[in-house]
This record gives structure tokens, sequence and C-alpha cells, in this order.
């Protein structure tokens, strides 16, 4: 069963447009809700987290926006550049030392 | 720190053989995960460690593999005998929270081809 489900799969933008990417979950128990990005050849690595008491958060030209009540979240990414291409994943999991929960990743491509 | 270490980086090898992964984790982290993607499946939890002891296997897809964490600066992956199946990119990733609030520190991967 996945807990954490992840759309699109991959995802094609214009320099300077905005990507979006979308994640639901399942469990009601996930208070912790990070984004990891990987690019080819290397392991993820933490772009930006988020926990359920705000509804967005921002880090420069990156939003993660929190649904609470529809168990969602996405990330957002402004100005797109050519050197955002990478593959994302969103994850979650919930106080007590669990291990975070992957959703399959988003391959984004951003073309001049 | 030097960060995630893992080998070896490509590892191919035929069906039926043993194969060893390993990763020496960031010191100070009491947390050591190891990881699995394919295509397919994403990124899949197989197996983590806290302070070299094993927490939850249930990742695991069978007995043929198994892990190791003899000390806080080292763990194995083994996969004994390896089948095609089982060709993914490893991914080992260290811990000072347990992932739920820390930040994953992972290595570059192994890509293991089983032929």
């Amino acid at each position: 069963q996945q807990q954490v489900k992840q759309s699109p799969q991959s995802l094609i933008v214009q320099k300077g447009g905005i990507s979006i990417i979308n994640c639901a979950y399942e469990n009601t128990a996930f208070d912790y809700f990070p984004w990891y990005q990987q690019f080819p050849g290397k392991g993820p690595a933490l772009l930006i987290a988020i926990r359920p008491d705000v509804s967005e958060k921002k880090e420069g030209r990156f939003t993660i926006s929190f649904n609470k009540s529809a168990k969602q979240f996405s990330l957002h990414i402004m100005d797109s550049q050519p050197g955002d291409s990478a593959t994302y994943f969103c994850a979650a999991s919930y106080s007590g030392n669990t291990p975070l929960v992957f959703g399959k990743g988003t391959r984004l491509s951003v073309i001049a | 720190d030097a960060g995630v270490i893992q080998s070896p980086r490509h590892e191919v090898t035929e069906m039926g053989q043993e194969v060893t992964l390993r990763c020496k984790p960031i010191s100070g982290h009491d947390y050591l995960f190891w990881y699995r993607q394919t295509m397919m499946r994403g990124l899949e939890l197989l197996i983590y460690f806290n302070n070299n002891v094993p927490i939850d296997d249930s990742g695991m897809p069978e007995d043929r593999f198994s892990a190791k964490m003899p000390n806080a600066s080292f763990s194995t992956l083994k996969i004994q005998p390896s089948e095609p199946r089982d060709s993914a990119v490893y991914f080992c990733a260290s811990s000072s929270l347990g992932g739920d609030t820390g930040e994953l520190f992972f290595g570059e991967g192994s890509r293991l081809t089983v032929l």
C-alpha cells in the first residue's frame, strides 16, 4: 500500500515558468512533510520541509503548500530554471522516530 | 565531513553471485537507512538501524537480503544469491534524528546490475 502518492510522474516546463508537483497522503498521523531533490548520479538531498501547523512555507523560489483537510501538499518552483531539472520526491513521517515514506518521484525538465 | 560514503558505485554481476554493498555513515549520526530505488517502485526503505541495532527490516524483500552494522561507522547490505530483479540503485542514508524530523543525508548510491 502506497502511503504517499505523487504526481505527475514527469513534467516539462519552460524556463521562467512555474513547476507544480503534488502529493497526497493517507496516514493522518503524518506530521512532517519534506521534499527531496535528486540530480542524476547523486543521492536525494533535502530541499524544503513543512509541518502541519502552517499552510505554506517559502524558501527562495521554492514553496510548499499544505492542505491538512485534503491530506495534500505540493511543491511550487517559481521562475523555473534549467538547473532545477532533477527528480523531486515528496515524503512523510510522524513523530516517534519513524523513517520517511517517499513518493515515487517526479522527473522535472526545464527547457529554455 | 565527507558525507555518506558508499561502495562500490557500480557493480555488474551474474545471477547467483553474492553481492556486498558497503556504507560509511556521517560521523555522529545514530540512524542508518538502506533504500532501494527503481523506476517502477521509487525509493523503498529496506531496513534501518539505530545505534547499530536493526529496528525494522520489514522492507527487506526476501531472505536473500541481509544487512549488518557491526559498528557506528560501517554497514553492509548483502544479496545472496543475486537475481536480475535485484538490479537497482541502492542508497545508504544517515541521520541524527531518525529521519522524521531530521534531515536524511544520502550517499551517491551503488548501482547494481545483475545479468
